[in-house]
């Protein structure tokens, strides 16, 4: 399966800053995901990030807040805005690799701590 | 809409014990169903999955077949080990729609 790379792995950081995150892959992905995973708690989805158009949000999330970038096939970037501790938590991407119904994969995530 | 519903945790279970988590699910149309793996500190693996009824999925000595008629995911392992302690997630994949959905995890514990 594919090798994603998340950047930073953990960061902490002060309220009201913005951190943005890295997701690349080692080969073309037919889709690319975002995940919140606050502590303790699984994971939520919170956007598709579309290759050359505007990241798909789901329900609670919006753009302003979560501003997601994917300018080719193996890279994509979240950026974590105006940032509070309710910010805390993991975010991961994931991928799918090939057709419709095949099962994502994940990154190692970033652990975010917000001060 | 469509949800996973599984067992509360934590498990905790003596080595070479016998495990069960318990993960239904509700969907329309017939999904693809996940057993995710989230060892501490670490990201998601995937560790099995089944894509039809009575499908079985298996992998490391777990094992999970999905149940249209009860709509249930189970995940078992015949003897655990130290090293299975981890979270546990069920997911469920709406067809068409890429989106995955998540149980709310079970945390296993496995002592020596």
């Amino acid at each position: 399966s594919a090798v994603i790379s998340q950047k930073p792995s953990r960061d902490i950081c002060q309220r009201g800053t913005s951190l943005t995150i890295q997701c690349q892959v080692d080969s073309q992905v037919t889709m690319m995901f975002w995940y919140r995973q606050q502590p303790g708690q699984s994971l939520t989805l919170i956007a598709t990030a579309n290759q050359g158009s505007e990241a798909t949000y789901e329900s609670g999330f919006v753009i302003d807040k979560f501003p997601i970038s994917r300018p080719n096939l193996t890279f994509s970037t979240l950026t974590v805005s105006n940032m509070s501790p309710e910010d805390s938590s993991i975010y991961l991407c994931s991928v799918i690799t090939d057709s419709l119904n095949q099962p994502q994969h994940f990154g190692d995530g970033t652990r975010l701590s917000i001060l | 809409g469509d949800s996973v519903t599984q067992m509360e945790g934590p498990v905790t279970l003596s080595e070479e014990a016998f495990l069960t988590i318990n993960c239904t699910y509700t969907a329309t149309g017939y999904p693809s169903l996940f057993w995710y793996v989230q060892y501490p500190g670490e990201g998601l693996q995937l560790l099995l999955k089944a894509t039809k009824a009575d499908d079985k999925g298996s992998n490391k000595g777990f094992e999970a077949t999905y149940r249209k008629e009860t709509t249930s995911f189970h995940l078992e392992k015949g003897s655990v080990q130290v090293s299975d302690s981890a979270v546990y997630f069920c997911a469920l994949l709406s067809g068409g729609y890429n989106k995955l959905i998540f149980g709310a995890g079970t945390r296993l514990a496995v002592h020596p």
